[in-house]
């Protein structure tokens, strides 16, 4: 089976970073994903990570390291339309079921 | 392309009744995926379709819970009783088969058991 544990929840500022971290229990790991879901809102994808290392995508950057079973997503100059939902999946060794974490809450302030 | 597409939007039912929703997902995808999703926490899947057969559905609560995928493409999700604790977002995605591997969620439907 899996686990996955993130923090309920982070409040920050307009413009400041957020690291929501993931920490994960596995028996069978092909990679982590990052969701992004607004209040009332579907989850939708914001990144993969399969290899150890940091992906960047605009202002958001997702980082793996399998050997810590380990990954965090990187909220840069944060915009109020950033507050949301993140939820961390793993993706198991067999076929291309994602198992999520429990969502990590982020508030952002003017 | 369009997107994934569920029905209805919202449901309100009695317990013990019975209901049920649809999805259609993005062309071509032959993953389908129905996930629960109880307020505050993350989806949990129910049941995993690889074209129109079942790859997992080892969370599926088989005794009140079905689900079918005919030709394929369209997927119904069934409840039936319903209980008071089947109130959640049921969340349809599919997913193609390259890189990223990511999936792509429909509205969702949002069930009321009461």
């Amino acid at each position: 089976g899996q686990s996955l544990e993130q923090p309920s929840e982070v409040t920050a500022v307009e413009g400041a970073i957020v690291q929501i971290n993931c920490t994960y229990q596995t028996s069978g790991f092909y990679g982590l994903s990052w969701y992004q879901q607004h209040d009332g809102g579907a989850p939708t994808f914001l990144s993969y990570n399969a290899l150890d290392g940091l992906e960047e995508t605009g202002r958001f950057s997702s980082f793996l390291s399998r050997s810590d079973s380990y990954g965090y997503l990187l909220l840069q100059e944060l915009q109020m339309k950033d507050s949301a939902s993140y939820f961390c999946a793993v993706r198991e060794a067999a076929g291309n079921k994602l198992t999520f974490g429990g969502g990590t809450r982020v508030l952002v302030k003017p | 392309e369009a997107g994934v597409a569920q029905s209805p939007r919202y449901k309100i039912i009695e317990k013990r009744q019975s209901v049920a929703f649809w999805c259609n997902p993005i062309s071509g995808h032959a993953t389908l995926y129905w996930y629960q999703q109880i307020l505050g926490q993350g989806p949990k899947l129910l049941i995993q379709f690889q074209n129109n057969g079942v790859v997992d559905d080892s969370q599926l609560p088989k005794d009140r819970f079905s689900a079918e995928r005919l030709k394929g493409v369209d997927s119904t999700l069934k409840i039936q009783p319903a209980k008071l604790e089947d109130s959640a977002v049921y969340l349809c995605a599919s997913s193609g088969d390259s890189l990223p591997y990511g999936y792509t969620f429909g509205s969702g439907t949002r069930l009321t058991v009461v």
